[in-house]
């Protein structure tokens, strides 16, 4: 069964901080993995795309990072601004219609 | 919202009756879908489409049926809803499958 497990389920920093989300997956065959924030009472947003080739991918102060070989990705948030405050949601496709959902990360951050 | 919305945003019904979710895209996108979204769960596809007429089960679909009889519109129909139906619905978008969702801004239901 194709699985997305992101860690931690939340967390707190405070503004101008540095954080890491991770995220595993299961997922097979794989096409690409996007990370999406989602704010408060609104729809998800992609922020980064990533494909098999690839290993680095910045959104201004958000990089992405993917391992295809260990199924492992992370997003990096740099000098941390309250607008940050959202969750954050991992999300991996196999190449058809039928998209794999992590729970999402809630983060939130403080002045 | 990528030209995307969503009616109603916030709906309050009753066990056992039925209710019907609209989504209305400016995008001209072949593909649209519904998601829930609870609390410790990834969104979970409903039902999705691939055209006019064009549609198929997601992974919840239970209790639930839809219809898109115009490419912009895509309606979801809760036939006799139960408590268990209460959460967000996200209507959502795509060129191709596989492509990037776009995103309606999100319908909160309650079922008491």
């Amino acid at each position: 069964k194709n699985q997305v497990e992101q860690s931690p389920q939340s967390l707190i920093i405070l503004e101008g901080k540095n954080c890491t989300l991770q995220c595993n997956y299961t997922v097979s065959p794989f096409s690409n993995l996007r990370w999406y924030k989602q704010d408060t009472g609104r729809g998800p947003v992609s922020l980064t795309i990533m494909t098999f080739s690839e290993n680095t991918k910045s959104n201004g102060r958000y990089t992405a990072t993917l391992d295809a070989d260990t199924k492992q990705s992370s997003l990096h948030i740099t000098a941390s601004q309250l607008s940050d405050s959202a969750s954050y949601i991992c999300v991996v496709s196999a190449g058809d219609y039928k998209l794999s959902f992590g729970a999402g990360t809630t983060v939130t951050v403080r002045a | 919202d990528a030209g995307i919305t969503q009616s109603p945003r916030h709906k309050v019904t009753e066990t056992g009756t039925p209710v019907t979710l609209r989504c209305h895209q400016t995008e001209n996108h072949r593909y649209m879908y519904w998601y829930r979204q609870d609390p410790g769960h990834g969104l979970r596809l409903i039902h999705y489409s691939y055209g006019v007429k064009d549609t198929d089960k997601g992974e919840v679909s239970d209790g639930y049926s839809v219809s898109r009889s115009k490419t912009e519109d895509f309606l979801l129909t809760l036939e006799s809803a139960t408590s268990s139906q209460t959460s967000v619905y996200f209507c959502a978008i795509s060129v191709q499958p596989g492509d990037e969702q776009f995103f309606g801004p999100g319908t909160r239901l309650t079922v008491l």
